[in-house]
């Protein structure tokens, strides 16, 4: 069975930083490309990043380029979302998403979410 | 940028009724579209890829139509756990992913 587990959500102050992870199993990780896609409270869907199976192509959203980092390790079937300067309008669940296959345009399977907030 | 826009907002109807769901591309998204159930407290969960293409465990009441810039969700018979929110998601410009605004579908 596919699980992904996310971990590291919080409060925050603006400006500051925090790091998600994402426990993945049931499944070749090291196989699929992941992503990150958050939802502000009370609100749709923003695809975050993605980054390849490789790391060899990572992609960022206009909002968080330059301030977030996605990373993965496959030995430790784990994904990562470093998240710097952090802002009043990045509170949100962040979900965790595995790619349906190669190249696949849907997101098969979703972690619960972590939820961020920040706030002074 | 591609644009997605749902609609209707809110489609109000009763377990039995039959519901579509409208998601229109601003530029052609060719059959790179899937659609996503989301019930309050959960994960969004796949049930249609590819435009038409059921996911794993999608039951067959929901099929998935069109190409290019207008696509359609249809349920056939409203379950009651059919009452949710619907998203649709395009991905014509790999990894790049855009949502619609999602539809919401209650019970009348």
């Amino acid at each position: 069975e596919v699980q992904l587990v996310e971990s590291g959500g919080g409060l925050v102050k603006p400006g500051g930083s925090l790091r998600l992870s994402c426990a993945a199993s049931g499944f070749i990780f090291s196989g699929y490309s992941m992503n990150w896609v958050r939802q502000a409270p009370g609100k749709g869907l923003e695809w975050v990043a993605s980054i390849s199976s490789s790391s060899s192509d990572i992609f960022y959203g206009d909002s968080v380029q330059g301030r977030f980092t996605i990373s993965r390790d496959n030995a430790k079937n784990s994904l990562h979302l470093q998240m710097n300067n952090l802002r009043a309008d990045d509170t949100a669940i962040y979900f965790c998403a595995r790619d349906r296959g190669i190249a696949s345009a849907a997101l098969a399977y979703w972690g619960q979410g972590a939820l961020v907030t920040v706030s002074s | 940028e591609i644009v997605l826009a749902q609609s209707p907002a809110t489609l109000s109807l009763s377990p039995g009724e039959r519901a579509t769901l409208s998601c229109r591309a601003s530029q052609s998204v060719g059959t790179y579209l899937a659609w996503y159930q989301q019930k309050p407290g959960q994960a969004p969960r796949l049930l249609i890829y590819d435009a038409s293409n059921r996911a794993t465990g999608t039951p067959a009441r929901f099929s998935g139509s069109g190409s290019g810039t207008d696509f359609s969700l249809t349920i056939s018979s409203l379950e009651p756990e059919d009452f949710a929110v619907y998203y649709c998601q395009e991905r014509s410009d790999w990894p790049r992913l855009t949502f619609g605004g999602g539809t919401k579908v209650d019970i009348k």
